[in-house]
């Protein structure tokens, strides 16, 4: 079984939908989540970093965090085209070893 | 800012032979990994540093080899490059082990 799993997509949505995006972990040493976006040949640039459970917005995304659960995501109002990339979720533990989820590819329609 | 900058970014070798990809950060970061990307896969760390002389395996440490005598540099070598190493290499940094990552570009190559 893998450590972080992410919902596989792709996903297509139309400009302006509400986006979700999942990751369910299995490590309980996992202490802060991260979200990354990926363009097209590029490397991964971070979005949201959270230690907490709860909620954490930033604009237009929003990053939930269910220690209890082991399940993360990444929400995304508006979505724009600007926004097709793909999203990858991170765990990680004090030691400096992060985990990710193997990614989730979104296409924002105009 | 130049953040962590990776070269090459392309590169094709044959079976058999070696290279280094190079990386370096300037923001002064202890931490330094590196991940290699499959198509339609997550990343998968390679080796990582958490200061000058100090490195250690990750999850896919076969056929690589790394070192860091300086805070800012952190190559990796292959050696007797193999197909199954095609892959994009990401470099990354991070100012402790519990901060965020920043990646590079990466590095794309080719093994035929």
């Amino acid at each position: 079984q893998k450590e972080v799993e992410q919902d596989p997509g792709p996903l297509s949505v139309p400009e302006g939908a509400i986006v979700s995006l999942n990751c369910t972990y299995s490590n309980s040493a996992f202490q802060y989540f991260m979200w990354y976006r990926q363009y097209s040949r590029k490397g991964p640039e971070l979005l949201m970093y959270t230690y907490s459970s709860g909620n954490k917005e930033d604009g237009r995304f929003t990053a939930q965090v269910d220690k209890s659960s082991k399940y993360i995501s990444l929400f995304i109002r508006d979505s724009q085209p600007s926004d097709s990339a793909t999203y990858l979720c991170a765990e990680g533990t004090n030691a400096g070893k992060s985990t990710f989820g193997d990614g989730t590819t979104l296409t924002v329609k105009p | 800012n130049a953040g962590v900058t990776q070269t090459p970014k392309f590169r094709i070798l044959k079976i058999g032979q070696s290279m280094t990809l190079q990386c370096a950060q300037d923001m002064n970061h202890n931490y330094m990994y590196w991940y290699r990307q499959d198509p339609g896969m997550g990343l998968k760390l390679i080796y990582y540093s958490v200061g000058a002389g100090i490195t250690d395996k990750g999850e896919v440490p076969n056929g690589y080899n790394v070192s860091r005598s300086t805070t800012e540099d952190f190559p990796l070598r292959l050696e007797l490059a193999a197909p199954s190493q095609t892959s994009v290499y990401f470099c990354a940094s991070s100012r402790q082990g519990d901060s965020p990552l920043h990646f590079g570009n990466g590095t794309r190559l080719t093994v035929t």
